[in-house]
């Protein structure tokens, strides 16, 4: 079946330390994107990309990093610069970054810290 | 900037009660909107779009939502909703450039079986 994966499903980060949430998708498709989903504040964007090798920033993109080396992967490096990872992270992909395209999301990764 | 408001941030309903859940966008030029639901432990799920013609659309488990361009509003109903139907649902339109989703803060429906 074709998807979105995004491992791993929980996270633990310590103090100073960076970590990556993997997502990878076997849809094809060639726009990719990250969301943080904190309670009462709906999704906000970190971090987009609309063709392998290329990636934008978000509205909330301070404290992460990204890269999209291939079509199917795009993997998010929450970094020690962000003060307040916990949350929970989804990441979605979309044939196209198209107006009318919709988006497709993975399960997510619930990060927290130690 | 394009933006969304939810109205309600936690509905509860008992079953075979009607929904309404309001949902208002600033308009971007281009309309392009969605529902999509979060059931617990799932992920985000499409319900229906919007892009242009008819502005009721029904989409999926017997949802259906009405664009009134006047009002800038794209309120999701249901006219006798379930127990099933426990989920947080979150209206969003379409950053016209950049394609990413832009969220409302979501409403949580919870149904009383």
């Amino acid at each position: 079946d074709g998807g979105i994966t995004q491992s791993p499903k929980y996270l633990f980060r310590k103090e100073g330390q960076n970590v990556t949430l993997s997502c990878e998708q076997n849809l094809n498709h060639d726009a990719m994107y990250w969301y943080r989903q904190d309670p009462g504040q709906g999704l906000r964007l970190i971090y987009y990309s609309q063709i392998v090798n290329d990636f934008q920033k978000g509205d909330i993109a301070e404290g992460y990093s990204v890269s999209r080396e291939k079509k199917e992967s795009f993997p998010l490096t929450v970094t020690s610069a962000q003060k307040n990872p916990t949350a929970f992270y989804l990441c979605a992909s979309s044939i196209s970054s198209g107006a009318n395209q919709p988006q497709h999301f993975g399960d997510g990764t619930r990060l927290s810290i130690l | 900037a394009q933006s969304v408001s939810q109205h309600n941030h936690h509905v509860i309903l008992s079953e075979a009660a009607s929904l309404e859940l309001g949902c208002n966008y600033s308009y971007g030029g281009t309309v392009n909107l969605f529902w999509y639901v979060q059931y617990p432990g799932q992920h985000l799920q499409l319900l229906l779009k919007y892009f242009s013609g008819d502005p009721l659309v029904k989409g999926i488990k017997g949802f259906e939502a009405e664009f009134i361009k006047s009002k800038f509003s794209f309120n999701l109903r249901k006219p006798s909703v379930q127990w099933s139907d426990t989920a947080e649902y979150f209206c969003a339109t379409k950053e016209g450039s950049q394609g990413n989703l832009i969220f409302g803060k979501g409403t949580k429906l919870s149904v009383k079986p």
